[in-house]
């Protein structure tokens, strides 16, 4: 079955700066989707960036970027510049692709922003 | 456009009492989802639709749970009777299936069971 961990339950920045947080997952699929997704304490959750699995570029929007390892089964999030509204809960998330569409959710990193 | 539209947004009631929580997809959307936020689980999956029929509802606690799509545009998720463990945060998503793209999640009813 497939997994997803991230072993960060809590991480702390000061704005303006960039910070990591980490994510890995298990699966023995080679095709498939990862996902982080921002959860404010408006308690919405929005979408941050996507991967496809078949592609090696590391996907990019605006200040968020991600570290794909394959091999290693890793995909961290990056936040450059941190700002104030970044302050939330993420969560990392894999399915696979081409069989269904459920989701799998590691159980979530809370990103205090200090100003 | 309209995201996904939940209600209610809060529902507090007595243990013992049928609760109905409510979904609209976003229109279009073939696959809709229902999910429970708790600190100690965190998100966990309990069923989904795909064109309005169930295909895994393996993630329902149990029998006291049910959810229904009678069409595109509406589910519903039912626990009767309601107990306190049941408190949590229910979300409910859609997407249109098309192989990339992600789920859209409404914001989510936060049930408290006394």
């Amino acid at each position: 079955a497939q997994t997803v961990t991230q072993s960060q339950p809590e991480m702390s920045v000061q704005e303006a700066e960039t910070v990591t947080l980490s994510c890995t997952y298990d699966t023995s699929e080679s095709d498939y989707y990862l996902f982080w997704y921002k959860q404010p304490p408006s308690r919405q959750m929005i979408l941050v960036i996507r991967q496809e699995a078949y592609k090696q570029q590391n996907a990019t929007e605006n200040r968020f970027s991600v570290n794909f390892q394959k091999a290693a089964k890793s995909f961290s999030l990056k936040i450059s510049d941190s700002q104030l509204g970044d302050a939330a809960m993420y969560f990392c998330a894999y399915r696979r692709r081409n069989r269904d569409d459920k989701i799998i959710f590691g159980k979530g990193t809370r990103l205090h922003i200090l100003p | 456009d309209a995201g996904v539209i939940q209600s209610p947004r809060h529902e507090v009631t007595e243990m013992g009492q049928e609760v109905t929580l409510r979904c609209k997809p976003i229109s279009g959307h073939d696959y809709l989802f229902w999910y429970r936020q708790t600190m100690m689980r965190g998100l966990e999956l309990l069923i989904y639709f795909n064109n309005n029929v169930p295909i895994d509802d393996s993630g329902m606690p149990e029998d006291r749970f049910s959810a229904k799509m009678p069409n595109a545009s509406f589910s519903t998720l039912k626990i009767q009777p309601s107990e306190p463990r049941d408190s949590a945060v229910y979300f409910c998503a859609s997407t249109t299936g098309l192989d990339n793209q992600p789920q859209h999640f409404g914001d989510g009813t936060r049930l408290s069971i006394l």
